[in-house]
């Protein structure tokens, strides 16, 4: 099955600095890449996704970037808030499983004040 | 819309005890699951359900048992529970997705269980 891994488990930067986190996976047919912030004590809540015909997409302080052909995706917040300190996950679904998704372990991203 | 939403909140069990973990959404959503969450290890997934009397395994089934009579609710089913059953359960729904995308998956809000 899939199999997504996430680098760095842990990330501290200083507010207003850019964070970047690096999820790469296995199975070439897989389609879907959403990204997932955890809150201490909350659920995941989707912040960013993106599909396999597109290479980037924006949403005001974050973007994803996606390169199929080395299998990894990246997320990216800029101008960093104390708001922003939390889990992030990532995820990738294979063309033939439906919504299942393979989950990383999660990065832990700390923005220093 | 409540969204997804999970009974109990918390829960504290015994070894060899049972119990069933409520989980239930009111988007009219086909495909509902349930995810183990530990420290360190992520979200792993438990059991899923693409509509009404069909339900897969996931990553980690053993020891749970589940069933989807209706679309609204699939509830998560502890057998005998041990130790290692200690995690926060999450369920999650989404529409079905298709070969050319999917669809956001919504957490209900956890189930925090201890197994003494």
């Amino acid at each position: 099955g899939e199999n997504v891994e996430q680098h760095p488990s842990t990330l501290s930067v200083q507010e207003g600095d850019s964070a970047v986190i690096k999820c790469t996976y296995s199975d070439s047919a897989s389609n879907y890449f959403p990204w997932y912030k955890q809150e201490l004590g909350k659920r995941p809540q989707l912040i960013i996704d993106i599909r396999s015909n597109v290479g980037e997409k924006k949403d005001q302080r974050i973007a994803v970037t996606l390169n199929k052909t080395a299998k990894h995706f990246s997320l990216h917040i800029t101008e960093t808030q104390p708001e922003d300190s939390a889990v992030y996950f990532c995820a990738a679904r294979t063309l033939y499983g439906n919504n299942r998704l393979a989950f990383g372990k999660g990065n832990q991203v700390v923005v220093i004040p | 819309n409540a969204g997804v939403t999970q009974t109990p909140k918390f829960q504290v069990l015994k070894t060899g005890q049972s119990m069933t973990l409520q989980c239930a959404q009111d988007m009219n959503h086909e495909y509902m699951s349930w995810y183990r969450q530990d420290p360190g290890m992520g979200l792993r997934l438990i059991h899923y359900s693409v509509g009404a009397g069909i339900t897969d395994q996931g990553e980690v089934p053993n020891g749970y048992n589940v069933s989807r009579s209706t679309t609204e609710d699939f509830p998560l089913r502890l057998l005998s529970a041990a130790p290692s059953q200690t995690s926060v359960y999450f369920c999650a729904s989404s529409r079905i997705g298709t070969e050319q995308g999917a669809h956001e998956q919504y957490f209900g809000p956890g189930t925090r269980l201890t197994v003494t």
